[in-house]
């Protein structure tokens, strides 16, 4: 199993531009995530998704949206860059959405917004 | 609202040191608590994890021990080597189901 996979790994956009961040999973798993990790704080969540065809909001949504057409892949669309974007962003998917559950989690893009 | 603070870092140690990362919490219910580890280029990994009460999470020598009296998760090890050098995350899942991070700790290992 390759996991949860991300590309790219590095991204540098320029201010308005958008891009995909792709994420994919081949553990079946039903739940999916988006973090993102800026410098000395803390994973905050983006988005999630319960299943193909359910997304709902997390902490910090605005600027973001996200879809779920598959089982395997959660993609995130960033549609007008910001700054304030500039982050790296991880992926991760877990089999049940109980208290118990690990996280797998991906290995981030890094994304710069000039 | 649910929240996780643990120490500040960076942390410099030499090998065969002691360390102690602490944690302490706030959620209501009870939720699990999770130590994820993250080693440089790479993603997150579960380090250990406790579900209740008096739990003890232990792995690769690593232990932390859920205390709900003091609403705290440290993590420790007694002896630890350059391969430990990492970033290391204290996060819970609360009843909601969202994970919620500290902002990690920089722990870095000299030979």
């Amino acid at each position: 199993n390759a996991g949860v996979t991300q590309t790219p790994k590095f991204r540098i956009l320029k201010i308005g531009q958008s891009m995909t961040l792709q994420c994919t999973q081949d553990m079946n798993h039903n739940y999916m995530y988006w973090y993102r990790q800026d410098p000395g704080m803390g994973l905050k969540l983006i988005y999630y998704s319960v299943g193909a065809g359910i997304t709902d909001k997390g902490e910090v949504p605005n600027g973001y949206n996200v879809s779920r057409s598959t089982t395997e892949d959660f993609p995130l669309r960033l549609e007008l860059a910001a700054p304030s974007q500039t982050s790296v962003y991880f992926c991760a998917s877990s089999d049940q959405l109980g208290t118990t559950n690990e996280q797998f989690f991906g290995p981030g893009t890094r994304l710069t917004v000039l | 609202g649910n929240s996780v603070t643990q120490m500040e870092g960076p942390v410099t140690l030499s090998e065969e040191a002691f360390l102690t990362i602490n944690c302490t919490y706030t959620a209501t219910g009870y939720p699990s608590l999770f130590w994820y580890v993250q080693y440089p280029g790479e993603g997150l990994q579960l380090l250990l994890k406790a579900t209740k009460a008096d739990d003890k999470g232990s792995n690769k020598g690593f232990e932390a021990t859920y205390r709900k009296e003091t609403t705290s998760f440290h993590l420790e090890k007694g002896s630890v080597q350059v391969s430990d050098s990492a970033v290391y995350f204290c996060a819970l899942i609360p009843s909601d189901y969202k994970l919620s991070f500290g902002a990690g700790t920089t722990v870095t290992v000299r030979a």
